[in-house]
């Protein structure tokens, strides 16, 4: 079936500093993948998704490629702030299904 | 338009009991998910319903169940709880006109079995 891996956090990272996150997944078709965030006490919110190889999301600086040949769906962001501070989730979905499917999630604390 | 909202927000439990968790969709949104977040399991879906019938189901026990009601609110159960179902809820709806799948999350209902 469906499943997403990404790197293990924590991360602690100093502001200003560069972010990546990494996430490989592997599905049967042609899925949609997505970066979620999630602050503390909230629910989820989507940071970014892609739905076709190549496709590159991006939002308040993060960035991320669909990237076929390699499976992957790497989170980056050049300079992050204290208000990065949070879990990120990767996920995809295949075409037509209305099923997430997540990996662990990564926890991310940027210092001042 | 407002956001996904959940009720209640917290709720304490203990072993043997039953509850029911309520979910409103963003207005409009016909397809409502569940996931269960713990820290040992991550987020793990639980079901899908759009037009008030089941469409998807996630690796679960009988216990879990759920329904949707014809103006898309949605309910989940569980029954006989047990101490391994303390978790965040997360309730999260999509509007099927778009072509792909953005899931709109609520805040999650934090529940507690003792």
């Amino acid at each position: 079936g469906d499943s997403v891996t990404q790197m293990e956090g924590p991360v602690t990272l100093s502001e200003e500093a560069f972010l990546t996150i990494n996430c490989t997944y592997t599905a049967t078709g042609y899925p949609s993948l997505f970066w979620y965030v999630q602050y503390p006490g909230e629910g989820l919110q989507l940071l970014l998704k892609a739905t076709k190889a190549d496709d590159k999301g991006s939002n308040k600086g993060f960035e991320a490629t669909y990237r076929k040949e390699t499976t992957s769906f790497h989170l980056e962001k050049g300079s992050v702030q204290v208000s990065d501070s949070a879990v990120y989730f990767c996920a995809l979905s295949d075409r037509g299904d209305y099923k997430l499917s997540f990996g662990a999630g990564t926890t991310v604390t940027v210092r001042a | 338009k407002a956001g996904v909202t959940q009720t209640p927000r917290y709720l304490i439990k203990t072993r043997g009991q039953q509850v029911t968790l309520s979910c409103s969709p963003i207005s409009g949104h016909r397809s409502v998910s569940w996931y269960q977040q713990t820290p040992g399991q991550g987020l793990q879906f639980l079901f899908e319903y759009f037009s008030e019938t089941q469409r998807n189901k996630g690796n679960f026990p009988g216990r879990f169940s759920g329904r949707q009601f014809s103006n898309s609110r949605s309910e989940m159960n569980v029954s006989t709880l047990e101490l391994g179902d303390s978790a965040l809820y997360l309730c999260a709806s999509t509007s099927e006109t778009l072509s792909y799948n953005e899931q709109f999350f609520g805040p999650g209902t934090r529940l507690t079995v003792l």
